[in-house]
């Protein structure tokens, strides 16, 4: 079965500042998903980007990007400008034709 | 965008009785139904997933004989826990997948379900 592996329990990062999350996995599947997930107290799991493996052009939205490393197996986030409100845990997740899994997460604080 | 409605969000339950978590798509067809569990501020572990009309597959260690899993419909999936005991306290999650307008897999996950066993 698939894995995917944080190795971050714990991140701190300054408002304003940037901060980048990291994620591998380990698969011999060419056809896949990869998720950052951002789940708040609410534990609504809350969609921030999201990679097609085929795509070699890095994910972004707005203050969130991704450097993905295919070879490497490596998917991490990079979140700029940090606000009060990307305090939560992030989950990575990998997903292909069979199921979604996840990461252990890494939980993010984010100090004004 | 794709809303899948879980219910309820909590339940209290004796031990020994039976709980069913209801999750449905309101706006799309879910053609596959993936049921998570997380303990406190663990991970979510993937228990089964289910293809709808089919039998669900569980992950090993799951008891598919206590999580009952039922996918009758491409809008609904349930999961029913028998004869619940306080082990089985714990949070639940359904996600939907469902195939985009460019034939991409989408994912949208329900909001939850706190299940207390007392």
């Amino acid at each position: 079965a698939q894995t995917v592996t944080q190795s971050q329990p714990e991140m701190s990062v300054q408002e304003a500042e940037t901060v980048t999350l990291s994620c591998t996995y380990d698969t011999s599947e060419s056809d896949y998903y990869l998720f950052w997930y951002k789940q708040p107290p609410s534990r609504q799991m809350i969609l921030v980007i999201r990679q097609e493996a085929y795509k070699q052009q890095n994910a972004t939205e707005n203050r969130f990007s991704v450097n993905f490393q295919k070879a490497a197996k490596s998917f991490s986030l990079k979140i700029s400008d940090s606000q009060l409100g990307d305090a939560a845990m992030y989950f990575c997740a990998y997903a292909n034709w069979r199921d979604m899994r996840f990461g252990a997460g890494t939980r993010l604080t984010v100090k004004p | 965008g794709a809303v899948v409605s879980q219910h309820p969000s909590r339940v209290i339950c004796k031990s020994g009785t039976s709980v069913k978590i209801e999750c449905r798509s309101l706006d799309f067809q879910a053609t596959t139904m993936f049921w998570y569990r997380q303990f406190p501020k663990q991970s979510l572990m993937l228990m089964a997933t289910s293809n709808e009309g089919s039998k669900a597959t569980y992950e090993q260690g799951v008891e598919k004989d206590k999580f009952l899993i039922n996918h009758a419909s491409l809008t609904l999936s349930t999961l029913t826990v028998t004869s619940a005991h306080p082990e089985d306290s714990s949070f639940y999650i359904c996600s939907a997948r469902f195939r985009g307008p460019m034939g991409y897999y989408g994912y949208t996950f329900g909001s939850g379900t706190r299940l207390t066993v007392v």
